[in-house]
C-alpha cells in the first residue's frame, strides 16, 4: 500500500542554521503534500503545502520542494529559531479524491540558542 | 479557517467500556476525518466520515470497533468500543472546508484506558 518515509527522525541545529527534512512517497497518483508542525501537547498545524503541478513553494523562512519524478519532497527552514523546535510531519494524499492523508513518522527538530 | 471543537479533551476509561468523541465545526465543511495518534507516534487515518452514509474505513480499522456518525455538515462522532489499554491514544478530528485541501485538525481527545 501507500507509504511515506520521512528522514531524519531527529534533527538538532544551532539557532540561525538551516534545517532540511526529506520525505519520499510510493503512490505516483498522490497530488498534494502538506507539512504539519506539532508542538508538545498541541494539535498538528499546517505550515506549508504543495500541489503536484508546482515544483517549489516558499513562505518567509519556510520552503517546500517537490520532485515528482523521484517521488520525494522536502521541507526547508532557514534562519532557525528556538520556537521552530517541534515535531514536523510530512503527508501525501492516498485516495483518488485527493483528500485522505498518509503521514510520515515525523522529525523532532531541536533548535538550540 | 474553521474553528474545530472536540469533546471531551481527555478521559480515563475502564477496560471494556465505550466512549464517544464529538467533533463540532463552526461552519459547514466538505470532508471530515478521524485520526489516531498513539503516544510518541505519527498520525494514522481511521476513517473518512461521510455525511448521511457509512464511513469509509482504512485498513486495520472496522466499524464494530470504531463506529462513526456524521449527521450533518458540521458534526461527527467517533466511538471507541470495548476499549483495551492498546486503545490509549490521542484521537483527532480533521476537516476540509473547500473543494480539496488543506486539512485542519481539532485539539484532539487524549484517551487513557486502565
Amino acid at each position: 500500500g501507500e507509504n511515506v518515509e520521512q528522514h531524519p527522525s531527529t534533527l538538532s541545529v544551532q539557532e540561525g542554521d538551516s534545517a532540511v527534512i526529506k520525505c519520499t512517497y510510493s503512490d505516483s497518483a498522490s497530488n498534494y503534500f502538506p507539512w504539519y508542525k506539532q508542538e508538545l501537547g498541541k494539535r498538528p498545524q499546517l505550515i506549508i503545502d504543495i500541489r503536484s503541478n508546482v515544483g517549489e513553494k516558499k513562505d518567509q523562512r519556510i520552503a517546500v520542494t517537490l520532485n515528482k519524478t523521484a517521488k520525494h519532497f522536502s521541507l526547508h527552514i532557514t534562519e532557525t529559531q528556538p520556537e521552530d523546535s517541534a515535531v514536523y510531519f510530512c503527508a501525501a494524499t492516498i485516495n483518488q479524491a485527493g483528500t485522505a492523508l498518509i503521514f510520515g513518522k515525523g522529525t523532532t527538530l531541536s533548535v538550540s540558542s | 479557517s474553521a474553528v474545530i471543537s472536540q469533546k471531551p479533551s481527555r478521559d480515563i476509561c475502564q477496560r471494556g467500556t465505550s466512549l464517544t468523541i464529538q467533533c463540532q465545526v463552526d461552519s459547514q465543511v466538505t470532508m471530515m476525518f478521524w485520526y489516531r495518534q498513539q503516544p510518541g507516534q505519527s498520525l494514522t487515518l481511521i476513517a473518512t466520515a461521510n455525511q448521511g452514509s457509512e464511513a469509509t474505513y482504512e485498513s486495520g480499522f472496522v466499524i464494530d470497533k470504531f463506529p462513526i456518525s456524521r449527521p450533518n455538515l458540521t458534526f461527527s462522532t467517533l466511538t471507541v468500543s470495548n476499549m483495551s489499554p492498546e486503545d490509549s491514544s490521542i484521537y483527532l478530528c480533521s476537516v476540509v472546508t473547500g473543494s480539496g485541501q488543506p486539512q485542519h485538525f481539532g485539539d484532539g481527545t487524549r484517551l487513557s484506558i486502565l
